[in-house]
């Protein structure tokens, strides 16, 4: 059963970078049907999808994050990462990580997220 | 690229049946066939409950449907069980590799 694991730091300054790392059990990541995602929650609004990539190299960004915004990807570790940089306190989010189904345009499998804070 | 419309809050009785809109545009819900329903108890990680407009993964309840009209997508939900109270976010595809979800509905069995 796959499983999806979100894990980085709980509290981020204004201006730093935030750092998260999707651990990928029961599944490899570069099985080749699937691309990665990140999505965040801010407090108490809806989802925002950030970005989303295929373990080869294509990916996909939100373009009012993407200036902002590196994926990458350790295949030898089935983990993938996201580096947002010059956070405010609008980063501040429940983010999560989740799958979508190649040519598919949905989120089949997600993690259960985990809440970044930007305050000084 | 705005988020689709999605009412707050929903609530019904056990056993009744309750809709969630989501209206977006003709760039997205309107455009494609491409909206999912996902489901997310606190804590929790979201689950998929309905992709392509009205398609059910395989091990979600045929208590919950979804359907479309023009730019406003919606998901049923009959024969409520207090299991079901959740919040409920809809996704469309909105073209150029992109996708756009909603504000989210909370969803109360009273």
């Amino acid at each position: 059963q796959v499983q999806l694991q979100e894990s980085g730091p709980g509290l981020v300054k204004p201006s730093q970078t935030l750092s998260l790392t999707c651990t990928v059990s029961g599944g490899s990541i570069s099985s080749g049907a699937y691309y990665w995602s990140w999505i965040r929650q801010h407090p108490g609004e809806g989802l925002e999808w950030i970005a989303y990539f295929y373990y080869s190299g294509s990916t996909y960004y939100n373009p009012s994050l993407k200036s902002r915004l590196t994926i990458s990807v350790d295949t030898s570790k089935n983990q993938f990462s996201l580096k947002l940089s010059s956070v405010t306190a609008a980063d501040t989010a429940v983010y999560y990580c989740a799958r979508r189904l190649g040519a598919y345009w949905y989120f089949d499998l997600w993690g259960r997220g985990t809440l970044v804070t930007v305050s000084s | 690229q705005s988020a689709l419309t999605q009412p707050a809050s929903v609530s019904g009785s056990p056993g009744q049946s309750i809709t969630i809109s989501c209206t977006g545009t003709s760039s997205d819900v309107g455009r494609y066939n491409l909206v999912s329903w996902y489901q997310h108890h606190p804590g929790k990680a979201p689950k998929l409950m309905i992709y392509e407009d009205s398609k059910r993964p395989s091990g979600v309840s045929n208590n919950f449907s979804g359907s479309k009209s023009g730019n406003t997508a919606s998901l049923t939900i009959s024969g409520l069980q207090a299991e079901d109270e959740a919040d409920y976010y809809c996704c469309s595809y909105a073209g150029s590799n992109t996708v756009v979800f909603g504000g989210g509905t909370k969803l109360t069995v009273l």
